[in-house]
């Protein structure tokens, strides 16, 4: 069965400090693996796409990393800042005519001041 | 950048009504958008995929004939809602794809709030 499992579930952390949240996967055949952010009541916001022959890319504070052997990937926050509390979504794309798109449940992320 | 707009941002109907809501791609074509719910505190549930110029392709368990889709061109797709019922109350998000083919990069709207009363 296709399916993208996040975890943690949620996560609390201090300003300033950083976190990883990984997001596994069992979706063949793969075509890309991509990390959204949602705030609450907005809809998700590219962070990064990563297709098979990439391990890493980032955007800014973000990293997202990708073991394709393992099917796994995580999401590297550094310093963060209030601004990053939301929902972090990860996302694999099948490869197939149809391009199925298989959501995980996402990890919500509060930032204290 | 890539923008996709959704109207209403938020709308409340009585039960029983219908409503309709609007995706646009505002400065690209986009052959393919996809139209989601998502409950509170949880992920993005697909409903459908609608494709410009044919029938939308509806996801198990989504009632085609309660949620009508139209994508009668490469920047607008309508979602109706129709006799709304309180169940019916969510967030629902829609979603273009830039270019053609395996969905390279999907832009998501802002999303729209139903409540249904």
């Amino acid at each position: 069965k296709n399916q993208v499992e996040q975890s943690p579930q949620s996560l609390i952390i201090l300003e300033g400090k950083n976190c990883t949240l990984q997001c596994n996967y069992t979706v063949s055949p793969f075509s890309n693996l991509r990390w959204y952010k949602q705030d609450t009541g907005r809809g998700p916001v590219s962070l990064t796409i990563m297709t098979f022959s990439e391990n890493t890319k980032s955007n800014g504070r973000y990293t997202a990393t990708l073991d394709a052997d393992t099917k796994q990937s995580s999401l590297h926050i550094t310093a963060s800042q209030l601004s990053d509390s939301a929902s972090y979504i990860c996302v694999v794309i099948m490869y197939s005519s149809a391009s199925k798109i298989i959501f995980g449940s996402g990890t919500r992320l509060s930032i204290r001041p | 950048g890539a923008v996709v707009s959704q109207h209403p941002s938020w709308v409340i109907c009585k039960s029983g009504t219908s409503v309709k809501i609007e995706c646009r791609s505002l400065d690209f074509q986009a052959t393919t958008m996809f139209w989601y719910r998502q409950f509170p505190k949880q992920s993005l549930m697909l409903m459908a995929t609608s494709n410009e110029g044919s029938k939308a392709t509806y996801e198990q368990g989504v009632e085609k004939d309660k949620f009508l889709i139209n994508h009668a061109s490469l920047t607008l797709s309508t979602l109706t809602v129709t006799s709304a019922h309180p169940e019916d109350s969510s967030f629902y998000i829609c979603s273009a794809n830039l270019g053609q083919g395996t969905p390279y990069e999907q832009y998501f709207g802002p999303g729209t709030r139903l409540t249904v009363t």
